[in-house]
C-alpha cells in the first residue's frame, strides 16, 4: 500500500530565505508524486508532479523537487520565499489499490514566511 | 472554463438532517472525487467514481452516498448528519495522466 508522511507541520522561514518541505512515500511499485499548494479558504492547486520522467521537477512559482528513489523521498524547495509563498502544502502519492488516479494525501505543511 | 465547481460554499444543518453536496466539471474528465479536509489529517477520500455509472468507496465512506449523475456531474449525499460529518468537502476530478483539478470546497458544519 502506498503511503505518505510529511515532516513538519508547520515551517516559519524568513522571506528571501530558502524554502525546505519534506515528503517521504512508501510504495511497492514505481510511483507517480505530487505537490499542491492551498492558499486560505481555496481549494487545492497543483504545483508539479513526477511521473517517472526527470527526477528534478520544475512547478509553478519557482518551486522544484527532486524524486530520489534511494531515500524514498520528494522534497520540495525553493530557492528565495516570498511572503505569497504562506500557504498550506500537501504531497501526495498515486494509489494503485483502488482506481486509477486515486491520490493518497500527507498531511500537510503548513508554510510562514515572516517579512 | 469554469473548472471543477461546487454548490453551496457554506452551509449549517443540524444533526439528523441532510443534504446534497452538488459538483460538476466542464473538463471532460472521467474520473471524480470526493474528499474531506479536517484540520491535521490532510485529505481523505469518500468516494470516487472512475467512469460515468460507476462509483467506488474511498477511505471514509460512512455516513455518505454519492450519484453519479453523468460525466459532468458527481453529488455526494448526507442522509442523517452528524456533527463528526463537520468538515471541508472537496471535489475534483482527473484526467488520464492522474493529475487531479479540485474544486472551491464546501464548508459544512452540523450542528
Amino acid at each position: 500500500a502506498q503511503s505518505v508522511t510529511q515532516l513538519g507541520s508547520h515551517v516559519s522561514v524568513s522571506e528571501g530565505a530558502l524554502v525546505l518541505l519534506r515528503c517521504n512515500y512508501s510504495s511497492s511499485v514505481p510511483p507517480y508524486l505530487f505537490w499542491y499548494v492551498q492558499y486560505p479558504n481555496q481549494g487545492l492547486q497543483l504545483l508539479l508532479k513526477y511521473t517517472s520522467a526527470a527526477t528534478l521537477v520544475k512547478g509553478i512559482n519557482g518551486f522544484e523537487a527532486e524524486f530520489k528513489k534511494s531515500e524514498t523521498s520528494f522534497h520540495l524547495t525553493k530557492p528565495s520565499a516570498h511572503m505569497s509563498d504562506a500557504a498550506e502544502y500537501f504531497c501526495a502519492v498515486m494509489n494503485y489499490g483502488g482506481s486509477q488516479g486515486n491520490l493518497i494525501f500527507g498531511k500537510g505543511t503548513k508554510l510562514s514566511v515572516k517579512p | 472554463n469554469a473548472g471543477v465547481t461546487q454548490t453551496p460554499k457554506f452551509q449549517v444543518l443540524k444533526t439528523g438532517q441532510s443534504m446534497t453536496l452538488q459538483c460538476a466539471q466542464d473538463m471532460n474528465h472521467n474520473s471524480m472525487y470526493w474528499y474531506r479536509q479536517d484540520p491535521g489529517m490532510g485529505l481523505r477520500l469518500i468516494y470516487y467514481s472512475a467512469s460515468e455509472g460507476t462509483t467506488d468507496k474511498g477511505e471514509v465512506p460512512n455516513g455518505y452516498n454519492v450519484s453519479r449523475l453523468n460525466k459532468r456531474e458527481f453529488s455526494l449525499r448526507l442522509e442523517s448528519a452528524a456533527p463528526s460529518q463537520t468538515s471541508v468537502y472537496f471535489c475534483a476530478s482527473s484526467e488520464e495522466s492522474a493529475t487531479q483539478y479540485f474544486g472551491p470546497g464546501t464548508r459544512l458544519t452540523v450542528l
